[in-house]
């Protein structure tokens, strides 16, 4: 069974611009969600979707958004990026259940 | 006072040693708590969940959580140099209506020397 999956693998981005992650979950997933990975912050909870909606968002503003697909694939947009948003974006799924959260290799992104 | 409190390390410990991985936690909501691996570069990788207190082994590894005392372990026996990454504990808030997220410690870094 294929894990979760995440593209690009490395980002790069200059300081203004936008970003868009995206994550494919482990098949029959529902819910998707995104954590950032910055050095010496440990993993700080993002964005949660599930069937489709927001449920809850972590404290980021609201430059971090993103979306759920019919598919139950999902996308991370990081407008007007900051030399502070370079960190590993990771993408974790779940089977309509929070417990278990398996995640995806992440996508490592750099502003410049 | 932080959420989760874990030491950073790093660890070093010889090839065999048995090791012992620890986590605090300040809020007494948390009913699920989960450790996971992960390699440099990589993402995590689930190792252990439990649900309240109690143990649970599995293989090499065995998982303890103390919810009197706010406070879980992970214990590694035999250790093997393939086992060296950093060690992230994890825990949420029970299942249903909450907020879906799970909280991490900042992980120990592991070192097992052949």
């Amino acid at each position: 069974e294929a894990g979760v999956t995440q593209s690009p693998t490395h980002l790069i981005k200059t300081r203004g611009q936008q970003a868009t992650l995206r994550c494919s979950p482990i098949s029959g997933h529902t819910s998707v969600y995104w954590y950032q990975q910055a050095l010496g912050l440990g993993l700080q909870f993002l964005l949660w979707y599930d069937e489709g909606e927001e449920r809850n968002r972590g404290n980021f503003p609201p430059r971090f958004s993103g979306r759920q697909f019919p598919n139950y694939s999902s996308e991370l947009n990081v407008n007007a990026l900051e030399l502070e948003d370079s960190a590993l974006y990771l993408c974790a799924s779940s089977l309509n259940n929070l417990r278990e959260q398996y995640f995806g290799p992440g996508t490592r992104l750099t502003v410049t | 006072q932080k959420e989760v409190e874990q030491d950073p390390g790093p660890l070093s410990v010889p090839e065999g040693a048995i090791v012992s991985l620890n986590c605090t936690y300040s809020n007494s909501a948390f009913q699920y708590f989960m450790w996971y691996r992960q390699y440099s570069r990589k993402g995590p990788e689930l190792l252990m969940y439990t649900y309240s207190s109690g143990n649970k082994e599995d293989g090499r590894f065995t998982a303890q959580v103390d919810k009197s005392s706010k406070y879980i372990s992970l214990f590694i026996r035999d250790s093997q140099p393939s086992d060296s990454a950093t060690y992230l504990c994890a825990m949420s808030v029970g299942y249903g209506g909450s907020q879906g997220n799970l909280i991490f410690g900042k992980g120990t870094k592991l070192s097992v020397k052949p």
